[in-house]
């Protein structure tokens, strides 16, 4: 089954950092780039950056290019978002999303979905 | 960073009427270089990620029932619920990928009437 799954809800404070994950299951890793954006509650989706699980090579939204971090395991087939000091304003569900479209193609929509993992930022 | 505007907020349909949304761009989203149209629609129903129903404004993703459709070039594009059913009820975001960063609209929520 073609799939992304994602780990579990976290609480942090504020300040801290959290490290989201996202394992594919059911295609090539490798082939199609891995997006992350987020939404909070009540609120639209916001974009913070792409990966491609290839090369690691990497591409942030400019909002967030100073505390994010993506990152993947090839051999977990899993990618990774690592947000960094942390505010009230970072509460919200985390979707890792697929590129549908694979290699240097153009088009950047996304075809699958994680489940979301939902942060909460709280002193 | 491109604008995606939509409208309206929200509306209520009856079963089996038309349903229509609307995204309004900041700027063309027709590419020179391939002739396309650099925008999607998906769907978000309480509780679940979003899921892709149109890519290149108008080319309906495979299984997406064919009463949604996707039209419109340049700056102004619109998507269409032919008869409206009850599983549609949910909200509607577009998204441009002319250039990063990739924006969404802010979401149309669709109803029952």
């Amino acid at each position: 089954q073609v799939q992304l799954v994602q780990s579990g809800a976290e609480v942090k404070k504020p300040g801290a950092s959290v490290k989201v994950s996202c394992e594919a299951s059911g295609y090539t890793f490798v082939t199609y780039d891995i997006n992350w954006v987020r939404q909070a509650a009540g609120q639209g989706l916001e974009w913070m950056g792409w990966m491609n699980p290839n090369s690691g090579n990497v591409g942030y939204a400019e909002k967030f290019e100073a505390r994010v971090i993506m990152t993947r395991d090839t051999s977990m087939n899993t990618a990774y978002l690592e947000l960094s000091s942390l505010t009230s304003e970072d509460t919200a569900i985390y979707y890792c999303a697929r590129r549908a479209v694979p290699g240097r193609r153009p088009g950047n929509w996304f075809d699958l979905w994680g489940q979301g993992t939902l942060v909460t930022v709280s002193s | 960073d491109i604008v995606m505007t939509q409208s309206p907020d929200s509306l209520a349909v009856s079963l089996g009427e038309r349903a229509t949304i609307n995204c309004k761009s900041s700027q063309s989203l027709l590419s020179s270089s391939n002739a396309k149209t650099f925008l999607a629609w998906y769907q978000q129903k309480p509780g679940q990620p979003p899921k892709l129903l149109i890519y290149w404004a108008s080319t309906r993703e495979s299984g997406v029932p064919d009463r949604f459709s996707g039209s419109g070039s340049g700056t102004d594009f619109t998507l269409t619920i032919s008869r409206l059913q009850a599983e549609d009820v949910a909200v509607y975001y577009c998204q441009q990928y002319y250039r990063t960063p990739l924006t969404f609209g802010g979401g149309t929520k669709v109803e029952i009437k």
